[in-house]
């Protein structure tokens, strides 16, 4: 299994831009979730979602949009970038507490976005 | 809401010293617990867990943490340090019932000094 895959490992963007930050996992998890990474803050809560169809806002939601039509892709997508965006973005998958006793978030590789 | 403090944004020790690594959590209701360790430039991998089994948990790479619920703490504890521990340690909680929403501390770098 890869596990949590993020793509791309580093970004550049221009304040106004807009783009996309891929995660996929290959582990059939319900649960997927966004967070962002900012030095001394830990991490933070973006969105989250509980299943195919269903996503929910987390801490830090504004600026950010996603969607999950399938179970193995969660897309976060910048509307409008701010350098405040700035930040190394984690995604994470884990069973649902239905389906599993095991509870922990698998978290991919990250991406690391910076906004000009 | 809950919420995670971690004492101790830099903690130094000498290689071979007790790694103590200290986490305190506020929940209405005894919650999941887990420490997560990062690398350099690398994502978040699990150290060890407490899901209301036991209260000492035991996780790779030697370390092991304690759930005192009169004290709502989860220390991180590591009877002798080594240099390829030194990383940045993460204490989270989730709500039973929501592995999907972890809330995490903000972070203790550990440095270890030959």
């Amino acid at each position: 299994n890869a596990g949590v895959t993020q793509t791309p490992k580093f970004q550049v963007l221009k304040t106004g831009q807009s783009m996309t930050l891929q995660c996929a996992q290959d582990m059939n998890h319900e649960y997927m979730s966004w967070y962002r990474q900012d030095p001394g803050m830990g991490l933070r809560l973006i969105h989250y979602s509980v299943g195919a169809g269903i996503t929910d806002q987390g801490e830090v939601p504004n600026g950010y949009n996603v969607s999950r039509s399938t179970t193995e892709d969660f897309p976060l997508r910048l509307l409008s970038a701010a350098p405040s965006q700035t930040s190394v973005y984690f995604c994470a998958s884990s069973y649902s507490h239905r389906a599993s006793s095991s509870y922990e978030q698998y978290f991919g590789p990250g991406t690391r976005l910076t906004v000009t | 809401a809950q919420s995670v403090t971690q004492l101790g944004s830099h903690v130094s020790v000498s290689e071979g010293a007790l790694v103590l690594l200290r986490c305190n959590y506020s929940s209405s209701v005894p919650p999941y617990l887990f420490w997560y360790v990062q690398y350099p430039n690398q994502g978040l991998q699990l150290l060890l867990k407490y899901t209301s089994a036991a209260t000492l948990v035991k996780g790779i790479n030697g370390f092991e943490a304690e759930f005192k619920k009169s004290e709502t703490s989860f220390h991180l504890t590591k009877p002798s340090a080594h240099m390829s521990d030194a990383a940045e340690y993460f204490c989270a909680v989730s709500p039973r019932g929501g592995s999907e929403k972890l809330v995490f501390g903000k972070g203790t770098k550990l440095t270890v000094n030959p």
